[in-house]
């Protein structure tokens, strides 16, 4: 499994943009990158996915490097309730959804 | 409406007392995955079927075991819980395709006593 690294933790302020970055350097050409987030006793659901360009949903903006060994999650405007753990995650067409440690972002108000 | 459902969300089971957990989807998705989540980490797969086909992790004690006898339901048998077996666990349905987003039930919280 392609492995991602990313910060234990982050904190930002309220309505502030948040960068959360993930570093991917086994990637390959078939992988997605995949993003989701766990709210507290919930579990996780689905932000944002990309394979080469920058990707915009209602939710997020995910930014990948031209060479695709690192993308960044993009909230652009931080609410208390986009506290959460946020996992990048590498998706190829082995089937498999492999969790790492992910990010946990706390929002200050 | 909820798409993935687990059922309990909290169940309670003696210690080595064999138990059941069911997780059901209405997305006709062909992969559904079991994870176990421990108190502050990540979410550790268990096994996936894509469709009938089974695939165990390596490191997935010989302990658990799943069922899938249709497209729509899963199980996770757990034969002999021990302490260490109390977790959160987690159902989750995706399409095979590496763009297919994963739709996550909320849980089943499993105590041992």
């Amino acid at each position: 499994d392609a492995k991602t690294t990313q910060p234990n933790s982050m904190e930002s302020n309220e309505e502030e943009p948040v960068h959360l970055p993930c570093n991917h350097s086994t990637i390959s050409g078939t992988d997605y990158i995949h993003w989701y987030r766990q709210l507290p006793s919930q579990g996780p659901e689905y932000v944002i996915h990309g394979l080469t360009s920058n990707v915009n949903n209602r939710m997020a903006s995910l930014a990948i490097a031209e060479d695709r060994k690192s993308s960044t999650l993009i909230l652009h405007r931080a609410t208390l309730r986009d506290a959460a753990v946020y996992y990048c995650i590498l998706r190829g067409g082995a089937q498999k959804l492999v969790f790492g440690q992910g990010t946990r972002l706390t929002i200050n108000p | 409406d909820a798409m993935v459902i687990q059922n309990p969300r909290y169940q309670v089971t003696q210690f080595g007392k064999p138990v059941t957990l069911s997780c059901s989807q209405t997305l006709n998705h062909n992969v559904m995955y079991w994870y176990q989540q421990k108190s502050s980490q990540a979410p550790k797969l268990l096994f996936h079927y894509y469709d009938k086909d089974f695939n165990n992790e390596a490191d997935t004690p010989d302990n658990f075991q799943s069922r899938r006898p249709n497209t729509s339901f899963c199980f996770l048998d757990i034969r002999s819980p021990g302490l260490g077996d109390a977790a959160m666990y987690l159902c989750a349905t995706s399409r095979v395709e590496g763009w297919s987003e994963a739709f996550f039930g909320q849980g089943t919280r499993l105590t041992v006593v």
